[in-house]
């Protein structure tokens, strides 16, 4: 069984300052996805970022970067400078790809307020 | 745009009445789709995926007599929430994959928001 968590249930911080949300993730396969995703109040949920297991390089588009780390189970999300928009319940999520039945199991998610 | 529609966006009906939600794949064709149910201020929770042409497969605890999924046509994936009760108001939400293109990724609905009274 998969399990993500996302110990942080809250997060307020004023704009322009720099916040990372925390995952921690356990599965016993090899070979997994690792996912963030963004739900503003809207409710959609918008997909930001996949990474392999075998990929522990880190990425950075724009104002977000992803350091992911196999020694430690760990796949975290910084937002530099953020902003307003920013604003929203961020969930990091698993998948073990295979036979179809590849759902997310998803973390609890942060709430991320961004004050002006 | 959307890659995936889901509808209705937002549905309130009495105990006991059925419901139907539709999540249509816009962009490509998905032989699988999964269905969510998130509570309010909590996670998503895996409740079925949908295969085409076969019937789904379902999550632990979740009833597939009250939950009935439809995955007809390579677009459209439907749930029939039966004889909802008002523990069954919940933010449903569907989500699809394009398997050629960028494979594992799902794509999410607007989600459907039942409000059952």
């Amino acid at each position: 069984a998969q399990k993500v968590t996302q110990a942080q249930t809250e997060i307020s911080v004023v704009e322009k300052e720099d916040v990372t949300l925390d995952c921690v993730y356990e599965t016993r396969d090899t070979t997994y996805y690792l996912f963030w995703y963004k739900q503003p109040p809207s409710g959609e949920l918008v997909f930001l970022i996949r990474r392999n297991s075998f990929d522990e390089q880190n990425e950075i588009s724009g104002r977000y970067s992803w350091n992911f780390q196999k020694s430690t189970s760990s796949f975290n999300f910084t937002i530099t400078a953020s902003q307003v928009v920013d604003s929203a319940v961020y969930f990091c999520a698993l998948s073990v790809p295979g036979g179809g039945a590849d759902g997310l199991t998803f973390g609890k998610g942060t709430h991320l307020i961004i004050q002006p | 745009g959307a890659v995936v529609s889901q509808h209705p966006s937002w549905v309130i009906c009495k105990s006991g009445t059925s419901v139907k939600i539709e999540c249509r794949s816009l962009d490509f064709q998905a032989t699988t789709m999964f269905w969510y149910r998130q509570f309010p201020k909590q996670s998503l929770m895996l409740m079925a995926t949908s295969n085409e042409g076969s019937k789904a497969t379902y999550e632990q605890g979740v009833e597939k007599d009250k939950f009935l999924i439809n995955h007809a046509s390579l677009t459209l994936s439907t749930l029939t929430v039966t004889s909802a009760h008002p523990e069954d108001s919940s933010f449903y939400i569907c989500s699809t994959r394009n398997g050629r293109v960028a494979k594992n990724i799902q794509y999410f609905g607007a989600g459907t928001r039942l409000s059952v009274l």
